[in-house]
């Protein structure tokens, strides 16, 4: 089965901190993937890519950038870590158009 | 904004079926209906998707009604361990999953 891995499954930050979230899949997958999950709230689309260097917006981008330089990474930075970004950070990733979507199991990440 | 609407909680007995109901009206005629759940604390985890025929597989069947509007996932034997939020998604462009609330199921002993 697919992996997508997720570097921690738990992190704390200091606000101000630049943090780096990164995500690896094993699948050759060209669709990649960042959502945010907080209570209430839902799932949100933070940022995605399609192919190597490339990135598109999702519904909520604001505070965050995306890297994407090797087909199987999708690195999501804070550039800035405010507490507002304390959330569950999920990464996903997908082969082609309407496929599956393979999702990694979170990193919580709490700013303080 | 997410495109379907499902109701917020069900409870299911276990080794029953579960019937979990989706309202999709808006649903353009290439827009496939997939269905998601996620465990708590883990990520979401596909289910089963479909166009408009009736699909089955291992995990559960979907049953689309025939002017697309509406849609039910069935789990057929529900046990303990499908306690989850389950998620209907009309997939938009891209393959983007735009999630709602989904629905709690509770699958009781």
């Amino acid at each position: 089965d697919v992996k997508v891995t997720q570097s921690s499954r738990y992190l704390v930050k200091r606000t101000g901190e630049k943090v780096f979230l990164e995500c690896v899949q094993d699948m050759d997958h060209e669709n990649m993937f960042w959502y945010r999950q907080d209570p209430g709230l839902g799932l949100r689309l933070i940022y995605f890519s399609y192919d190597v260097k490339m990135k598109e917006k999702g519904d909520i981008p604001e505070g965050y950038s995306v890297s994407r330089e090797k087909k199987e990474r999708f690195s999501l930075i804070l550039e800035s870590a405010s507490t507002n970004q304390t959330s569950m950070y999920l990464c996903a990733s997908s082969l082609g158009q309407r496929a599956r979507v393979f999702f990694g199991s979170g990193t919580q990440l709490s700013v303080l | 904004d997410a495109k379907t609407t499902q109701p917020p909680s069900m409870d299911c007995a276990e080794g029953r079926a579960a019937n979990l109901p989706c309202n999709h009206s808006t649903i353009s005629g290439n827009e496939y209906v997939y269905w998601y759940r996620q465990i708590h604390s883990q990520g979401p985890q596909y289910i089963i998707h479909g166009l408009k025929n009736n699909e089955t597989n291992e995990m559960a069947s979907l049953i689309i009604t025939e002017d697309r509007k509406s849609s039910t996932l069935i789990l057929p034997h529900a046990t303990l361990r499908d306690t989850a939020v389950y998620y209907c998604i009309v997939m938009e462009y891209g393959n983007k999953l735009v999630f709602g609330a989904g629905t709690i199921l509770r699958v009781k002993s």
